[in-house]
């Protein structure tokens, strides 16, 4: 799996659109990138996942750039229920492996 | 029905006890994960059912031992842990083993005195 690296943490206001970066510039041609969040107390959560194209569904989007190398997560219109660690990662998931990157903080602001 | 069930929440457990962990899921899923979290880590994965059989195991001490009945459970029995094993577990189930959507359980909350 390709290392991925996010901001430790990031704030955003409530009805604003959060965008989270991620880099992950060792990506290999098959591996996608793949989202997931963990609000405290709970088990994480399947946000979007993506090869090459953009991905849209009801939570978020993700939009990769044409190189691949890096990718953002957007949340539309933050609410305060958003606030919760978001993982990047990216990888195969030949064999039901799924690797978690560092995690990225994100705080909504009323 | 979208979710995946984990008893108990919490479990205190002595270096000599022998505990079990169960995980339920009836998405019809045919794969079944477990997963350890310490505090302000990622979840890390410790094995991987598919069909029922067990296709990874991620170098786990044999001090923790799973087990997958049928399709809808999973089990991970611990016997002789140690107070490092304190940590978060998690269950997780998916479609297939090749899926990148998981459904995770809330977790089963572990301290080993």
């Amino acid at each position: 799996d390709a290392k991925t690296t996010q901001p430790p943490s990031m704030d955003c206001a409530e009805g604003r659109a959060a965008n989270l970066p991620c880099n992950h510039s060792t990506i290999s041609g098959n591996e996608y990138v793949y989202w997931y969040r963990q609000i405290h107390s709970q088990g994480p959560q399947y946000i979007i996942h993506g090869l090459k194209n953009n991905e849209t569904n009801e939570m978020a989007s993700l939009i990769i750039t044409e190189d691949r190398k890096s990718s953002t997560l957007i949340l539309p219109h933050a609410t305060l229920r958003d606030t919760a660690v978001y993982y990047c990662s990216a990888g195969g998931t030949s064999y039901g492996k799924l690797t978690f990157g560092q995690g990225t903080i994100l705080t909504v602001h009323p | 029905d979208t979710e995946v069930t984990q008893t108990p929440k919490h479990l205190v457990m002595g270096m000599t006890n022998k505990k079990s962990l169960k995980c339920e899921q009836h998405m019809g899923h045919r794969a079944m994960y477990w997963y350890k979290q310490k505090a302000k880590k990622p979840p890390e994965l410790m094995f991987v059912y598919s069909y029922e059989k067990l296709s990874i195991n991620e170098s786990v001490p044999s001090r923790f031992s799973p087990e997958c009945p049928n399709s809808s459970l999973l089990n991970l029995h611990l016997h002789a842990l140690q107070p490092e094993d304190s940590a978060l577990y998690l269950c997780a189930s998916s479609q297939v083993h090749t899926s990148y959507e998981q459904y995770f359980g809330p977790g089963t909350r572990l301290t080993v005195t």
